[in-house]
């Protein structure tokens, strides 16, 4: 099956610095990999995902960049805010299933 | 757009009870997921249907756990015989079934955190 590794699994950054987070993947079969926002009490957010056949997407102050080659995936915040604070998922999906990474949770220090 | 839904969102029960959660998807989505997440892991899959028909179950589904969708809208998972192991958040998502085998977004519940007593 589908190993997903995610790190850091803690980053703390401060208000207006950039946060970047790392995945990487095994099944080279994976084409679809979103990103999930993941705030205490609350079920996953779905906040930015690609394809396998773009190598990055953009969304305001969030973009994504896969190197399928290389297998591994990173998600950009730039500019941060304290409500980015939150812990954050990558996925992949091969299969008709999704594999979550371990999380990462990200603090904005104002 | 309501979003999915789940109930409860707490539950608290004693070793040895059964317990059953509810997941209402948002209304057009015709695949709904249920995952179990445990404190600093991300979503484990456990099954999923399209439409009414339960079409893969991980192996972590063992046989204390059975989930349904009747008539391919809400769905139910039942858990038997609950044990201390089973203490986790239970979450609910759905999506539009797979373009071409692309995979349709997912959107997820608030879950459903169950504590074994």
């Amino acid at each position: 099956g589908e190993n997903v590794e995610q790190h850091p699994s803690t980053l703390s950054v401060q208000e207006g610095d950039s946060a970047v987070i790392k995945c990487t993947y095994s099944d080279s079969a994976s084409n679809y990999f979103p990103w999930y926002k993941q705030e205490l009490g609350k079920g996953p957010q779905l906040i930015i995902d690609i394809r396998s056949n773009v190598g990055e997407k953009k969304d305001q102050r969030i973009a994504v960049t896969l190197n399928k080659t290389a297998k591994h995936f990173s998600l950009h915040i730039t500019e941060t805010q304290p409500e980015d604070s939150a812990v954050y998922f990558c996925a992949t999906h091969t299969g008709n299933q999704f594999y979550f990474g371990t999380g990462t949770s990200l603090t904005v220090i104002p | 757009d309501t979003g999915v839904s789940q109930n409860p969102r707490h539950k608290i029960t004693k070793r040895g009870q059964n317990v059953t959660f509810r997941c209402d998807p948002i209304s057009e989505h015709n695949r709904l997921y249920w995952y179990r997440q445990t404190l600093g892991q991300g979503p484990e899959f456990l099954t999923y249907f399209q439409n009414e028909a339960q079409l893969e179950k991980s192996r972590l589904l063992s046989d204390r756990f059975s989930a349904e969708r009747p008539k391919g809208s809400f769905s139910t998972l039942e858990i038997q015989r609950t044990e201390q192991g089973d203490s986790a958040m239970y979450l609910c998502a759905s999506s539009l079934e797979a373009v071409w085998s692309k995979a349709q977004p997912q959107h997820f519940g608030d879950g459903t955190r169950l504590s074994i007593l």
